[in-house]
């Protein structure tokens, strides 16, 4: 049963335009979502997060939405640029201490 | 430089055979964990741990076995009995002290293929 979904398996995008991916979850005790950005051969690297009390959270090219009643967030990065290229996981967790639960991951590619 | 360390990078096995994949963190972290990733499928978890001498199944943790007897280290165990070792392992640890609790910092992956 997979309670985080990443329907796109890829995204391609153009230099400078926005780029959005999209996580659905099912369990509602999820309370924190994350999003990771992994490049080949690496270990992921946390990217942005937010609380379930929030519906937006923004650091720089990067904004994180959250949809509760939806149970769908979203993660935006405008404007992209192909050092963004990577497989991006969407995370969540619950009430266990530290656990998380992943997508399968989309594989973004920004095209110069 | 604080951070996560896993080795061997990439790691080569004789089918029936037991191998052990090493993970180290400086974070002083708590909580270590250890996934495993297969093409085109996110990271699952197979074992994690959130104290010394304290550690839990994951969702996939048949054929696997781990030890925590040091904060600092959390060595995986695959064994003969897992059927489909071949992947990409990743080791993570998290502190309840960080801003996120359950932000989870990873090590660099050892990649495993079985022969």
């Amino acid at each position: 049963d997979q309670q985080v979904k990443q329907n796109s398996p890829s995204l391609s995008v153009q230099e400078g335009r926005i780029s959005i991916l999209n996580c659905d979850y099912t369990n509602s005790m999820f309370d924190y979502f994350l999003w990771y950005k992994k490049y080949p051969a690496e270990g992921p690297t946390f990217l942005i997060s937010i609380s379930s009390i929030k519906d937006k959270n923004e650091d720089g090219r990067f904004t994180v939405f959250l949809n509760k009643s939806a149970k769908h967030l979203s993660l935006h990065i405008v404007p992209s640029q192909p050092g963004d290229s990577a497989v991006y996981f969407c995370a969540a967790s619950g009430t266990s201490y530290g656990k998380l639960t992943f997508g399968q991951g989309t594989i973004l590619t920004v095209h110069p | 430089d604080g951070g996560i360390t896993q080795s061997p990078k990439y790691l080569f096995r004789k089918e029936g055979q037991n191998v052990t994949l090493s993970c180290e963190q400086n974070l002083n972290h708590d909580a270590m964990y250890w996934y495993r990733q297969d093409p085109g499928q996110g990271l699952r978890l197979i074992y994690y741990s959130q104290i010394v001498n304290d550690f839990q199944k994951g969702d996939i943790a048949e054929g696997y076995s781990v030890s925590r007897e040091k904060k600092e280290s959390f060595p995986l165990t695959v064994t003969s009995a897992q059927k489909n070792p071949t992947a990409f392992y990743l080791c993570a640890s998290s502190s309840p002290s960080g801003k996120a609790y359950n932000e989870q910092f990873f090590g660099p992956g050892t990649r495993l293929t079985v022969l």
